[in-house]
């Protein structure tokens, strides 16, 4: 059972830089999430997805783009990196309004 | 705007004790919540998922509660073991169909000590 899939684990980016975080789920949810979770701070929602082809945003969209074109993929594209993307992301899926899985996350920095 | 909050934010425990964690939010309109488990490092492992028609959700050595109406929601753990330290988060999700999406409090850290 895979479940929520993140890719990459650790990612360090300059200043400046463009990156997409891969997400992935095999147990046809409809929705989506991408959360980044700081220190000491709860999780904060950054984009989700209802179903294949609807996205909207979060809390704290800036800097930040997504699409899903499948119900399985729902990857998470950062552009013109800055320090303050430094966060670990969470992608979660849920089977509409029902209990919500969370991948493993990424770690990124941007330096 | 829903707000979750999580009392204490951290608890430190000898082992075999029972104790209970906290979560309130301010908007009593939720579809459900959810308990999390987070290990450092790691990501969010659901333990309990609590219906707004439901009072409780029982798993092994964990005992959720839910009262909506006054906007709280318990984790009880009996019998602490050193392997329940982690953080451990609530989250709630509107009664509102679009999105559906999960409000999260900012977690209480456990520490069983031996």
């Amino acid at each position: 059972n895979a479940g929520v899939t993140q890719t990459p684990k650790f990612r360090i980016l300059k200043i400046g830089q463009s990156m997409t975080l891969q997400c992935t789920q095999d147990m046809n949810h409809n929705y989506m999430y991408w959360y980044r979770q700081d220190p000491g701070m709860g999780l904060k929602l950054i984009y989700y997805s209802v179903g294949a082809g609807i996205t909207d945003k979060g809390e704290v969209p800036n800097g930040y783009n997504v699409s899903r074109s499948t119900t399985e993929d729902f990857p998470l594209r950062l552009e013109l990196a800055a320090p303050s993307q430094t966060s670990v992301y969470f992608c979660a899926s849920s089977y509409s309004g029902g209990e919500a899985f969370f991948g493993q996350g990424t770690r990124l920095t941007v330096v | 705007k829903q707000e979750v909050t999580q009392i204490p934010a951290a608890l430190s425990v000898p082992e075999g004790e029972n104790l209970v964690l906290n979560c309130s939010f301010t908007d009593s309109a939720i579809y459900n919540l959810q308990w999390f488990r987070q290990d450092p490092g790691k990501g969010l492992t659901s333990l309990l998922l609590i219906q707004s028609s439901q009072r409780e959700q029982t798993s092994g050595r964990l005992n959720a509660s839910l009262d909506k109406s006054s906007g709280r929601s318990t984790l009880y753990i009996a019998a602490s073991q050193p392997g329940d330290s982690a953080t451990y988060l609530c989250a709630v999700r509107p009664e509102e169909t679009s999105g559906s999406r999960l409000t999260f409090g900012e977690g209480t850290q456990l520490t069983v000590n031996p």
